[in-house]
């Protein structure tokens, strides 16, 4: 099973709400990645956690905060977003290493209003 | 960081040609991956090739490290095919850097 989970796969707020995207996956990685992709653009990553740990923090502003409650969830909190963070949000996982294949999720899309 | 590039940047397709898609890269690389992204977002895996060649049914990919390139190949192109391609490469860590991509479209 190579399947990665996320909720909600649409979400709507304001600026002024909190809200958190769910990620989630039961193959044993080690690994976790949050991605960012705008419309008609690549991913570009936001953060990777490796062993429950955060280990790559891409100068995210701090209006985005990951957690990873344990080794098969990966959390993002929203806070006070803006506008120009309406995005499709996109989890991945993999084992351990540099040389393993990444896994993703359907992605969560985000519109701010 | 590495830089990667895509090439073409788009491509329309007759069903049932051919293609091939390139991705050069700017060092050496320890993962290479290709992407296939539906019109609903999900990111397929295609190929983990970070070096030498693979086939997976009418497609198959060609990395050549040494000259810092990859190839992918469609054959006997299906409208289902249509989508963006991304190939995307790691040069330490876990970090993945992603091309522009190749939108392609193939007519019925």
């Amino acid at each position: 099973d190579t399947e990665v989970t996320q909720t909600p796969k649409h979400l709507v707020m304001g600026m002024t709400n909190k809200k958190s995207l769910k990620c989630e996956q039961h193959m044993g990685h080690r690994a976790m990645y949050w991605y960012k992709q705008k419309a008609k653009k690549p991913p570009e990553l936001m953060f990777v956690y490796s062993y429950e740990k955060l280990s790559i923090n891409e100068s995210v502003p701090s209006r985005f905060s990951p957690e990873c409650p344990n080794s098969s969830l990966l959390n993002l909190h929203l806070h006070a977003l803006q506008p120009e963070d309406s995005a499709l949000y996109l989890c991945a996982s993999s084992q351990e290493g540099r040389k393993e294949t990444q896994y993703f999720g359907p992605g969560t899309r985000l519109l701010v209003l | 960081g590495i830089q990667v590039e895509q090439s073409p940047p788009d491509l329309i397709l007759q069903e049932g040609a051919n293609s091939t898609l390139r991705c050069n890269f700017s060092d050496s690389v320890n993962n290479l991956q290709w992407f296939h992204q539906n019109p609903w977002g999900q990111l397929i895996n295609l190929f983990y090739i970070p070096s030498g060649t693979k086939q997976n049914g009418r497609l198959s990919a060609t990395t050549v490290a040494t000259e810092r390139y990859s190839l992918l190949y469609i054959s006997s192109s299906q409208t289902t095919d249509s989508g963006v391609y991304f190939c995307a490469v790691s040069a330490a860590g876990n970090k993945l850097t992603f091309g522009g991509g190749t939108r392609v479209l193939v007519k019925p």
